[in-house]
């Protein structure tokens, strides 16, 4: 159950569009199309904001997407904005009966 | 207001043990299949065990495999983690989430455990 990888940090400035990358293998990202990220924070819950790779849950943002590409998933932000500045974590269901978490990214707005 | 509310956590000696519960108002659990996830300190989030929706099915993270049990009693609306042996590395905050298809909806606000001597 290694974790996915994803970046540490990744920045952008208000307006501009961001790409967070989540790299699994064949037995989770590759295989499943169940791929979601979480918003999270500091001091509070994570927040599902994608879920099966590509659908956003009702009250989120349009400016949230995901797409997959082999064992790599990807979320991308754009029209970037103050409020987006937090951790992002991907997730997904393994061939294990299990869920692995991406180590998360830290979204600075600049 | 839907929202789960964790509790249970506290501070524990090496090799004691502690529950967690998490209960839901606004929502029935019976719905839902739920999950325990935990987040160390400064670190990222890891899955810990997911349960269905009428208990008939249990799973764990292996890192925890043999000393935690998942349980939930639908009748109370609520979801139980009973976690024995407890380890320095299990010091984190615990998080209660329901699970919508494959993914962690809704989540609480999360009860700290702390393992220290």
């Amino acid at each position: 159950q290694s974790a996915l990888t994803q970046p540490a940090s990744v920045s952008g400035s208000p307006g501009q569009s961001i790409t967070i990358s989540c790299t699994g293998s064949s037995s989770d990202v590759g295989y499943y199309n169940y791929v979601s990220w979480y918003q999270q924070h500091p001091g509070k819950a994570p927040k599902l904001m994608i879920y099966d790779v590509t659908y956003r849950p009702s009250g989120i943002s349009d400016r949230f997407s995901g797409s997959k590409s082999g064992n790599t998933a990807s979320l991308t932000i754009s029209g970037l904005q103050a409020e987006d500045e937090a951790d992002y974590y991907c997730s997904s269901y393994t061939s294990r009966d299990s869920w692995v978490f991406g180590g998360g990214t830290k979204l600075t707005v600049l | 207001q839907v929202q789960l509310e964790e509790s249970g956590g506290g501070v524990v000696q090496p090799g004691r043990s502690l529950r967690l519960s998490c209960a839901a108002s606004g929502l029935t659990l019976s719905s839902y299949g739920m999950h325990w996830v935990r987040q160390a300190p400064g670190k990222g989030l890891e899955w810990v065990a997911l349960i269905s929706y009428d208990g008939s099915s249990m799973y764990y993270a292996n890192s925890v495999k043999g000393r935690f049990t998942i349980s939930r009693d639908n009748s109370q609306n609520t979801l139980h983690l009973q976690m024995n042996s407890l380890r320095g590395e299990d010091t984190a905050l615990y998080y209660c989430a329901s699970a919508t298809g494959w993914s962690f909806d809704l989540w609480g606000r999360g009860t700290l455990v702390t393992v220290s001597s």
